[in-house]
């Protein structure tokens, strides 16, 4: 069964820590993304990345940095956590352009 | 826009009953369309897609229409059970560009028992 990893269902951050989300996929998949989910808000795409050491900006990028070292890992980088950045985030990827994408569980982010 | 919207936030159908989630998309170039399901505290999960030289895709239980004329989609749920409930979500993508998913807000679906 194809897989989308999030290393973490839960994390407690302190305001002004550099935050690491991890996210790895075993479906040899091109693209990943990272959103973040909010009530009321949807989902809001933060970045994506369409190839390895490969990143372009999403709706809201502010305050965040990625990593695509590796073709099977995303990293979503908080490079100095506020209390706004608290959220459920939610990596997904997919084969290309022509599929859909599939999610990880979710890491839900409280920062303090 | 870039916007995919549903008609109602909310839908409450009994166990058993047949349950209809509609969605309004904007981008009459939009190409492929997809249902996600997610449960709470949870990922959202993929249901079924379909793309615009279609109009209709089962799976199972489930059956998702496409009215291009009036950009329109719609997820059907046969036999609803407890396991439905959950928020519901459409999406879309628009031939041409990135190949993002534009997302709606969501539906959610309440089984009564």
């Amino acid at each position: 069964d194809v897989k989308v990893t999030q290393s973490s269902r839960y994390l407690v951050k302190r305001t002004g820590e550099k935050v690491f989300l991890e996210c790895v996929q075993d479906m040899d998949h091109e693209n990943m993304f990272w959103y973040r989910q909010d009530p009321g808000l949807g989902l809001r795409l933060i970045y994506f990345s369409y190839d390895v050491k490969m990143k372009e900006k999403g709706d809201i990028p502010e305050g965040y940095s990625v990593s695509r070292e590796k073709k099977e890992r995303f990293s979503l980088i908080l490079e100095s956590a506020s209390t706004n950045q608290t959220s459920m985030y939610l990596c997904a990827s997919r084969r290309d352009r022509n599929y859909g994408y599939t999610f990880g569980s979710g890491t839900r982010l409280t920062v303090v | 826009g870039e916007s995919v919207g549903l008609h109602l936030p909310t839908l409450s159908v009994q166990e058993g009953d047949n349950s209809i989630i509609n969605c309004a998309y904007s981008n009459s170039a939009s190409d492929y369309f997809i249902w996600y399901k997610q449960e709470s505290g949870k990922g959202p999960q993929f249901i079924i897609d379909i793309r615009s030289n279609m109009d209709k895709r089962q799976g199972q239980r489930v059956t998702v229409l496409l009215n291009k004329t009036v950009k329109h989609l719609s997820l059907q749920i046969a036999a609803t059970q407890p396991g439905d409930s959950a928020v519901y979500f459409c999406a879309e993508k628009w031939s041409g560009n990135t190949g993002k998913l534009i997302f709606g807000q969501g539906t959610t679906l309440q089984v009564k028992p």
